[in-house]
């Protein structure tokens, strides 16, 4: 089984609608991560979660929710999107302890369309 | 400005030979770490290689070496022996100061084609 999984891998949805992405690690690691991907525009750190608490919130509009009920799990909880949020959402996860970082190991992501 | 700059938006390179994909960073942080991400047509980010900022030795992980110019802030991704199945999107991210999760910076990435 993959390290990181993801589901729904794609997703089409109305800007009425909510739905909510899963992710789900199976490394034993501590950290995990939210990451938008959008054509022709680098990665954008979205959530950081460290121990099951949010410690990074990169300015994203409150139509995005995290969820994070254990160390093996992330949710994003979407609703009223509007369509310049359709993009590849990543999931990403890694250890970390004090003064060691470690690279983070990422899923094969949600590809989310809104009409 | 930004952090990480990839300036090659696309590369061709033939099967078998070598290939250098150029990143350069900026940051006035002593501590640092840098990494190199592949993503295949598929979406997946697949992790290559990484280079802390106090390494003495360039890193390598099989065919992939990263060629860190500390006083250039370049971090190029050499791949030797190119295969068809390099084909993809290549990322440059940086992680800045050591705190207890790593969040990176991602450069605008290079495209590379390898043709037979």
């Amino acid at each position: 089984e993959t390290g990181v999984t993801q589901t729904p891998r794609h997703l089409v949805m109305g800007m009425t609608n909510k739905k909510s992405l899963k992710c789900e690690q199976h490394l034993g690691h501590n950290a995990m991560y939210w990451y938008k991907q959008s054509a022709k525009k680098p990665l954008e750190l979205m959530f950081v979660y460290s121990l099951e608490e949010r410690v990074e919130n990169n300015s994203v509009p409150s139509r995005f929710s995290p969820e994070c009920p254990n160390s093996s799990h992330l949710f994003l909880h979407l609703h009223t999107l509007q369509p310049e949020d359709s993009a590849l959402y990543l999931c990403a996860s890694s250890q970390s302890a004090t003064g060691e970082t470690y690279e983070q190991y990422f899923g094969p992501g949600t590809r989310l369309t809104v009409t | 400005a930004q952090k990480i700059t990839q300036t090659q938006p696309g590369m061709f390179v033939q099967e078998k030979e070598a290939v250098t994909l150029d990143c350069t960073y900026d940051t006035s942080d002593p501590s640092y770490g840098l990494f190199w991400y592949k993503q295949p047509s598929s979406g997946e980010m697949i992790f290559l290689i990484y280079q802390g900022s106090y390494d003495q030795q360039n890193a390598t992980e099989g065919r992939y070496s990263l060629n860190f110019q500390k006083a250039r802030k370049s971090a190029n991704l050499v791949i030797s022996a190119s295969q068809l199945g390099d084909s993809a999107m290549y990322f440059c991210a940086m992680r800045e100061g050591r705190s207890g999760y790593s969040t990176l910076t991602f450069g605008k990435g290079t495209m590379l084609l390898v043709s037979p």
